[in-house]
């Protein structure tokens, strides 16, 4: 079946825009992450969704940065008045359950310019 | 202290050698521990996870848990060029109960040489 999808794969924005990125999880996963990894880094847990509700978003680096997922599928993650310390591969990841293995897919390249 | 801690590398091997990668973590309440792969330019991939003390196989790749020295390691058997990728190695956060919101290291980036 399909996996993690994403998009856009790559988004170049200039300071001060707002983008929006979108995940599609895997179908029926109930549990969605979002990670940031800068460039030779590890992801950093950003927020978790469980279906639609938002029980974790203590990863969040400031209030510019906002997640929704309304009915508990595709979610996006929108970040206000980017700044270049914003450039980074934005993962999310989604698993059937809440412990159940995390699917990630294949990212969103952002360049804050 | 960083809550997960990875030798950064560059690591290299010669083919068929094996190569080892190592990890510390600070929570001593951490419960369980994994190792993702990830390519170049791709999104990471599980290839093993490991709860209790001690060893677990899984074709050519091992984990090893102490969970006393806080230490947890991948030792990849008869490496290939195929393996040579960045292996993170990942914990839940404290606080995550059982929805294992991650805390990954930096990563060791892997070169297996023909």
């Amino acid at each position: 079946g399909a996996g993690v999808s994403q998009s856009p794969r790559y988004k170049v924005a200039k300071r001060g825009q707002d983008v929006a990125l979108r995940c599609d999880p895997i179908s029926g996963h109930v549990s969605l992450f979002w990670y940031q990894q800068a460039l030779g880094q590890g992801p950093e847990f950003l927020t978790y969704f469980q279906n639609e509700a938002q029980l974790d978003k203590s990863g969040l680096p400031s209030d510019r940065f906002f997640a929704e997922r309304p009915e508990g599928s595709v979610s996006t993650l929108k970040i206000q008045r980017t700044q270049q310390e914003d450039s980074a591969v934005y993962l999310c990841a989604s698993s059937l359950g809440s412990g159940d293995e995390q699917y990630f897919g294949p990212g969103t390249r952002l360049t804050v310019t | 202290q960083k809550e997960v801690e990875q030798n950064s590398g560059p690591l290299s091997v010669p083919e068929g050698a094996i190569a080892s990668l190592n990890c510390t973590y600070s929570d001593r309440g951490s419960q369980s521990f994994f190792w993702y792969r990830q390519y170049s330019g791709k999104s990471p991939e599980l290839i093993m996870s490991i709860y209790s003390n001690g060893d677990k196989e899984d074709g050519r790749f091992t984990a090893q848990l102490n969970k006393a020295s806080q230490y947890v390691s991948l030792l990849i058997r008869d490496s290939q060029p195929s393996d040579s990728a960045t292996y993170l190695c990942a914990v839940p956060r404290p606080s995550s109960g059982s929805a294992r919101q991650l805390t990954f290291g930096s990563g060791t980036q892997l070169t297996v040489l023909p």
